[in-house]
């Protein structure tokens, strides 16, 4: 069935070093694809999105990249800090206005 | 902060028992998306709400019931609770066509109803 899936479940970076968070989606039917920060005890948060027409985004410290012929999808956040330490999830649609399918996570720990 | 509110915070029910579970879209949007997110999981899809009608389903039992409101709020229900109902539940308020701001893709959470089922 459909899925999206990270490549790492944990990543730890130094404090003003980039990290890359990766994403593996498997419905090549999806058209758009969001990254959301979850911290402890909240709900997930917007980070950055993009449609499947694009294949790069930037935002505040962040890029994101879709790679259609390999279905792959990565955040990247430059300059880390301490605040971004969170869970990272991607998610997909297939459908405008339809669901999201989440993957399970990659939890990100940025050491000072 | 999104602008979506939900309630309770927390809920503790026990086996068998029924639970609603409320939700405030932000301002401007007609749509209202439930999830469920079980520990260390990635949230799952249960139902959205447009125009006050089911708009679409994922995996969950007939047990799991919601409705939207004219002012786009939103409940979720779920009856005859079960142990595996522990979780997190999210909602997620979006635009879709005919809202004031026409059809929007992203889905903006708010911060969850964590529910106990013993």
């Amino acid at each position: 069935g459909e899925s999206v899936g990270l490549h790492l479940p944990t990543l730890s970076v130094q404090e003003g070093d980039n990290s890359i968070i990766n994403c593996a989606y498997s419905n090549s039917a999806s058209d758009y694809f969001i990254w959301y920060k979850q911290e402890s005890g909240k709900g997930p948060q917007f980070i950055i999105d993009i449609r499947s027409n694009m294949d790069k985004r930037q935002g505040q410290r962040v890029t994101v990249l879709l790679n259609k012929t390999v279905k792959h999808l990565s955040l990247q956040i430059a300059a880390t800090q301490p605040g971004d330490s969170a869970v990272y999830f991607c998610a997909e649609r297939s459908n405008q206005g339809g669901k999201l399918i989440f993957g399970q996570g990659t939890e990100l720990s940025v050491k000072p | 902060e999104t602008g979506v509110t939900q309630s309770p915070t927390h809920l503790i029910k026990t086996r068998g028992q029924q639970v609603t579970l409320r939700c405030s879209s932000q301002s401007g949007h007609n749509t209202v998306s439930w999830y469920q997110q079980a520990l260390g999981q990635g949230p799952q899809f249960i139902f959205q709400y447009y125009r006050e009608e089911e708009n679409g389903r994922g995996n969950f039992p007939p047990r799991f019931s919601g409705l939207q409101f004219p002012n786009y709020s939103s409940e979720l229900n779920v009856n005859a609770l079960e142990l595996d109902d522990s979780a997190l539940y999210l909602c997620a308020s979006s635009s879709l066509a005919g809202g004031p701001l026409g059809s929007t893709d992203t889905q903006y959470f708010g911060p969850g109803t964590r529910l106990t089922v013993l």
